[in-house]
């Protein structure tokens, strides 16, 4: 596709539960990141991919949280036993290595009930 | 850790010039950038600046870099209701070939007729 894409775009889920984001990069970059953003917040980062590994995982807020990029293209952010304050936006973006723009899918808007 | 700080909300009249700032504190930032967010919208680049530069000018935009003083500015001349938007200020240092962004909090430019 043209820009990046991520699905779902809304998940509501239940607290407890465990839930996969999906992020589909730009066709060619080789960098994805992972961001969350709380309301009225920035958003903040949580995971670097360059090609198929993590290069830096250090915004994952514990180990609840994993992700993975197994072809180094689509990512999957898992989310184990869910929990209220996991309520956020994720955003993905990626961009070409070494390069400085990173473009941003449109978001998962999750909510934990 | 680095930190991005900015004003929360800005109103302008439409036609009038806009100024969003923006102060940093991690003194190795190498890239600094502006980001637009509409509602429901994912992060639209505007503009960046490379940290060896002083100022930047894109149509509308410009961008105005003080390197001792860690402060930017986004001036939008001209402002029009369709620049109404939260605008993020966010910094990286581009080391190893990641480009982890540290975004503020935003502010939300509201344009009035």
């Amino acid at each position: 596709g043209a820009g990046v894409s991520q699905t779902p775009s809304n998940k509501v889920t239940e607290k407890g539960k465990y839930v996969e984001l999906r992020c589909d990069p730009i066709s060619g970059h080789t960098a994805l990141y992972w961001y969350r953003q709380s309301l009225g917040q920035g958003p903040e980062f949580l995971i670097y991919f360059q090609g198929t590994g993590a290069a830096d995982d250090s915004g994952l807020p514990n180990d609840r949280f994993f992700a993975v990029r197994p072809e180094g293209s689509v990512s999957t952010l898992k989310i184990q036993r869910t929990e209220r304050g996991d309520s956020a936006v994720y955003l993905c973006a990626s961009s070409l290595y070494g390069q400085e723009t990173q473009y941003f899918g449109p978001g998962t808007r999750l909510l934990v009930l | 850790g680095e930190d991005v700080e900015q004003s929360l909300f800005l109103s302008v009249r439409e036609g009038d010039s806009s100024v969003i700032n923006c102060t940093y504190t991690d003194s190795s930032s190498t890239y600094l950038y502006w980001y637009k967010q509409e509602p429901g919208a994912g992060l639209q680049l505007l503009t960046y600046i490379f940290s060896n530069m002083d100022m930047k000018q894109d149509q509308r935009l410009t961008v105005l870099l003080n390197k001792k003083d860690k402060h930017l500015s986004l001036r939008i001349a001209d402002t029009q209701t369709g620049d109404s938007a939260i605008y993020f200020c966010a910094e990286s240092p581009l080391t190893g070939g990641g480009n982890k962004l540290t975004f503020g909090t935003g502010t939300q430019l509201k344009v009035e007729l």
